[in-house]
Formats: structure tokens, sequence, C-alpha cells
């Protein structure tokens, strides 16, 4: 069965400083993985994604995600945290043929950041 | 302006009083599925749809309803709504399956009374 975890419910970072929002997969095949953001009273937005290549994805609002096979993880990075950065983010792997058609949500983190 | 739009946004009602929620997009999209959101339980997929006509269950389809009968539109039916349905409810869609990323709705808050 495909599935994600997150294993934090919770990252505070003061601002300025490096931010990491961990996930790790477990996935047939070759995963896809994604990462959504959602920001207070609003839908989830779209950040970047993990199909295949690279193993360092770059997305939006500076954010990027390191791709680790052998470690089974997808970690969101950013360099250097925003307070507006604070959010509640969802690593995600997306509905695929085989029998696999569901979109898989890992539980969450939330982001804190401090100023 | 490509979007998902989902009505009503805030809605308070009555255990038993039949509901639909309204969700469209103008994005030519061949999947669309719902999710309730609930504090400490993340989101949860209620129902999606692959495409016109075809439809199936989520994680939590107990008590919701859909249907696709066209490309663009994909409601969320509660015909007898209970207080345990009171959440955030999300419609999403994409162009399809594998590395197509997923368009969100604003979310409708049900409340029921």
């Amino acid at each position: 069965a495909q599935s994600v975890a997150q294993p934090e419910d919770q990252v505070n970072v003061a601002e300025g400083n490096p931010l990491t929002v961990k996930c790790t997969y477990s996935v047939s095949g070759n995963p896809y993985l994604f990462w959504y953001v959602q920001y207070p009273n609003r839908g989830l937005q779209f950040l970047l994604k993990y199909i295949t290549g690279d193993n360092l994805v770059k997305g939006s609002y500076g954010f990027e995600a390191e791709f680790n096979k052998s470690q089974t993880s997808f970690h969101l990075k950013k360099p250097s945290a925003l307070v507006s950065d604070s959010a509640l983010y969802f690593c995600a792997v997306p509905p695929l043929s085989g029998g696999y058609n569901k979109l898989i949500f890992g539980a969450g983190t939330r982001l804190a950041v401090h100023p | 302006e490509a979007q998902v739009t989902q009505n009503p946004r805030y809605l308070i009602t009555v255990t038993g009083k039949k509901l639909t929620v309204t969700c469209s997009q103008n994005m030519n999209h061949e999947y669309m599925s719902w999710y309730r959101q609930d504090p400490g339980l993340g989101l949860r997929q209620i129902y999606y749809s692959m495409n016109v006509e075809v439809t199936d269950k989520g994680d939590v389809p107990e008590g919701y309803k859909v249907s696709r009968k066209e490309k663009r539109n994909f409601p969320l039916i509660l015909e007898s709504p209970s207080p345990n349905q009171t959440s955030l409810y999300f419609c999403a869609s994409s162009l399809g399956i594998g590395e197509n990323e997923q368009f969100f709705g604003p979310g409708t808050r049900l409340t029921v009374l």
C-alpha cells in the first residue's frame, strides 16, 4: 500500500534560520511525491513535486525538497524562514494507475516561524 | 482564471436536512475528489472521480454521495446530515493521475446542529 508519514506535528523555527519539514514514504515502484501548503483559512496550494531526474527539486516561495531513495524520504527545506511561511504543510502521494487511484496525504506538519 | 469553486463557503444546518455542496472547475480536469479536514486527523478523502460517470469511494464515504454527470461539476450530497459530519470540506481537481498537481477549492465549513 502507498503511504506517507510526517513524523512531526509541529516545527518551530526562528525567522532567518533554515527550516526542514520531514516526510518519509512507502510507495510501490518509482515514487511521485508532492508537497502542498495550507495558509490559515485557505485551501491547499501546490508547492513542488518530484517525478524523476534531479533529487533536489525547487518550488514556489523559495522552497525546495530533497528526494532520497535510500532513506525513502522527501524532506521540505528552505534556507531562510520567513514569518509568512507559517502554515500547515502536507506531503502527498498522487493517484496512480494500477489500482492506486487515491490521493494520499500525510497528517500534516504545522510550521511556526517566530520573529 | 483557472480555479476550483465551491458553494456555499459556510453552512449551518440541522440534523437530517439534505444538503448539497457544489464544486466546479474550469480547467477541463478529469480527476476530481472531495476531502474533509478535521483537527488531528488531517485530510481524508471522501470520494473521487476519474472521469464523467466514474466515481469511487475514498477512505470515509459513509453518509455522503457524489455524482459526475458533467466533467466540470462534482457535487457532494449529504442526504441526512449528522453532527459528526461537521467539518471543513475541500474539493480538488487535476488534469489526471500521476504527475499532475491537485488544484483545491477554498473550502466549505459545514456545521450540523
